[in-house]
């Protein structure tokens, strides 16, 4: 069974730095794009950021864009997420998630979250 | 950015409803479009995939249908098990995103 483990979440004061680590086992982490998706407390889903399969490409949502950092070791199967000048509205459980492929009747390949950690809890309060 | 927009935000409904959820997108997305459920405590869960395709192992109860900008996501026949919280969230484009979800209570 795929297994997703995030860590490192916890307390920072506004304007601090964290970094969130993924822990992937039970699938060759290097054939997937890998995601964080986050989750204020009593809030909806917010897309955060992806990394390609071999680390080149990265995307961001725009409201980290300059902020944090996804990043990926393929010889350990880990994922990161490197978060700076980290503000109230950062605060939310962090999910690291895996970015599998459905195919449509069509035949077309569509990026599906298809594995979800479980995870980690950013706390950002003075 | 595409904005993903759904309605309604909650639900009431009763145990053997047919209940519909409507997400549209801000510009087309064909057919770029996955459903999840999410229960309190607990991460996500993918329903359907490419706007019609029932993930392997959920029950056929759950569909969903749309092309373009406007999508309908449909539970037949209300489980206990169901009431919880369902989002779209599309793939056509960085960043992907999410609607805001829809709280499906019991009523």
């Amino acid at each position: 069974e795929v297994q997703l483990v995030e860590s490192g979440g916890g307390l920072v004061q506004p304007g601090g730095s964290l970094r969130l680590s993924c822990a992937a086992s039970e699938f060759i982490f290097s054939h997937y794009a890998m995601h964080w998706v986050r989750q204020a407390p009593g809030k909806g889903l917010e897309y955060v950021s992806v990394i390609s399969s071999d680390g080149v490409t990265t995307y961001y949502a725009n409201s980290v864009q300059g902020r944090f950092t996804i990043s990926r070791d393929n010889s350990k199967s880990m994922l990161y997420l490197q978060m700076g000048s980290l503000r109230l509205e950062d605060m939310a459980v962090y999910y690291c998630v895996r970015g599998g492929a459905g195919i449509a009747a069509t035949g077309t390949r569509i990026a599906v979250f298809d594995f979800w950690g479980q995870g980690t809890l950013v706390t950002v309060s003075s | 950015d595409i904005q993903m927009t759904q309605s309604p935000s909650s639900l009431s409904a009763s145990v053997g409803d047919r209940v519909t959820i409507t997400c549209r997108a801000s510009q087309s997305i064909s057919n770029y479009l996955n459903w999840y459920q999410q229960k309190p405590g607990k991460a996500p869960k993918v329903l359907i995939y490419a706007a019609s395709s029932l993930q392997s192992g959920v029950p056929s109860r759950f569909s969903g249908s749309g092309s373009g900008t406007d999508f309908t996501f449909t539970i037949s026949s209300l489980q206990p098990e169901d009431f919880a919280t369902y989002y779209c969230q599309q793939s056509s484009s960085h960043p992907y995103s999410f609607g805001q979800g829809t709280k499906l209570e019991i009523k």
